[in-house]
């Protein structure tokens, strides 16, 4: 069972575009992180969001959490060739110390100069 | 500096050999998770550990073991490998969720094996 769904599953556009990237769920979660994985490497964190309605921006990326705190939204203005990797969007189990995450299957974004 | 490091990056392991990945982390992490990520299914959780000696099965433990003996190691065993445990493997840590931690995940870089 998949409880986030991301979409879409690959994304190819030019530099300069803006883009949106999904995340949806049935279900309600205490906290959505989004990670950033380019190829060799670990998943890095880029965001947390924590409140119903919340907008988080990190330089040209905007975040949202949903009302309801069962989606997400990742917004990129004028996409750059260095944005280009896997993208993830990770939901936490509220009421729990372990902080366990439950991950969508990514969204892989390239971007060509 | 903050750090995950997985001992290998790279195994050729052939079908029922044994297979030892291991783990260390310097930040005196209370929770470590062992992932394998394919491509088109995501993160999958294989087995993850709050505390020395504790383990608890992820969503898919089949074919694996764990062993956390300190706090800084996490290693996961394949006791006899076999084709479809050809993956790319991600350790994780994090500290106790609460009220100042969301519980932020730090990976490593992955270990790719390959069974033939």
């Amino acid at each position: 069972t998949q409880l986030l769904e991301q979409s879409p599953q690959f994304l190819s556009i030019q530099e300069g575009e803006n883009l949106t990237v999904y995340c949806n769920s049935s279900s309600v979660f205490s906290s959505l992180q989004w990670y950033r994985q380019e190829p060799g490497e670990g998943p890095v964190l880029l965001v947390t969001v924590v409140t119903g309605g919340e907008v988080k921006k990190l330089k040209r990326l905007t975040f949202q959490f949903g009302d309801a705190r069962k989606d997400s939204s990742l917004h990129i203005t004028a996409a750059q060739p260095g944005d280009t990797g896997l993208y993830l969007c990770a939901g936490g189990s509220g009421g729990s110390t372990l902080g366990r995450l439950y991950f969508g299957r990514g969204t892989q974004l390239t971007v060509w100069p | 500096d903050v750090k995950v490091t997985q001992s290998s990056r790279y195994l050729v392991k052939r079908t029922g050999e044994k297979v030892f990945l291991e783990c260390v982390q310097d930040m005196d992490h209370e929770n470590m998770f062992w992932y394998r990520q394919d491509p088109g299914l995501g993160l999958r959780l294989i087995y993850f550990s709050y505390d020395v000696k504790m383990k608890e099965k992820g969503d898919i433990p089949e074919g694996y073991s764990v062993s956390r003996e300190k706090k800084e190691r996490f290693s996961l065993i394949l006791e006899s490998a076999s084709t479809n445990q050809t993956s790319m493997y991600l350790c994780a840590s994090s500290l106790p969720k609460d009220r100042r931690n969301t519980g932020e995940l730090f990976f490593g870089e992955g270990s790719r094996l390959t069974v033939l």
